[in-house]
């Protein structure tokens, strides 16, 4: 299995422009979620899904930010209009009930 | 919500001596406890996990122990070694059907030789 991917790995914007950040969740896992870390705040939870519905999008922090999981094997977390203070690492995870947390390599962003 | 704290912040060992890292969560409701291990420009990576039924588990050099009533968990690492120097994070699972971690702020990690 080639675990969870996240695309791009580097992202380089300019304030305003929209951001999309890609995953591909492990194949079979149910539930897909979307982590930010900054140095400031650590590693938050932004929003999950359970069978590509979401469940609870109560850390995405501004209506900047959305994510939608069309099918089970894709997910994308957008920021439009992209702001400096969204610099981070973006990570996505994926698991199967029962089973541990898979995280893939992350996206870092950064808006300038 | 949950609330995860972890300390130190930093931990420096000698090579070959053990490792303590501890946390405290505040929803009593939580059954779930990860520990990851981050290195520099990785992705976090689990190394061991308890559930709330459990006391404590142990994986070769790594342990880790949960105690419900007071509401915390520590992870032991013995016979450090270079490759161990990372930034760990423990994190907590809701209860209740709710799904998400909610980690602590991290505990670097540095093996002096």
């Amino acid at each position: 299995d080639a675990g969870v991917i996240q695309s791009p790995r580097h992202e380089v914007t300019e304030m305003g422009q929209e951001v999309t950040l890609r995953c591909k969740p492990i194949s079979g896992h149910d539930y897909l979620f979307w982590y930010r870390q900054t140095m400031m705040r650590g590693l938050e939870l932004l929003i999950y899904f359970n069978n590509n519905v979401p469940i609870d999008d109560s850390g995405m922090p501004e209506d900047r930010f959305s994510a939608k999981m069309p099918n089970a094997s894709f997910s994308t977390l957008k920021i439009q209009p992209s702001e400096p203070r969204d610099s981070a690492v973006y990570f996505c995870a994926s698991r199967i009930r029962g089973l541990g947390y898979t995280f893939g390599s992350g996206t870092r962003l950064t808006v300038v | 919500g949950e609330n995860v704290e972890q300390h130190p912040s930093t931990l420096s060992v000698q090579e070959g001596d053990s490792a303590v890292i501890k946390c405290t969560y505040s929803d009593s409701a939580s059954n779930y406890f990860p520990w990851y291990k981050q290195e520099l420009g990785k992705r976090p990576q689990l190394i061991i996990d308890i559930r709330s039924n459990v006391g404590e588990k142990k994986d070769q050099r790594i342990a880790v122990t949960l105690n419900k009533t007071a509401k915390h968990f520590s992870l032991h690492i013995t016979e450090t070694q270079p490759e161990d120097s990372a930034v760990y994070f423990c994190a907590a699972k809701p209860g209740g059907g709710a799904d998400g971690l909610t980690f602590g702020k991290g505990t670097h990690l540095i093996i002096q030789p």
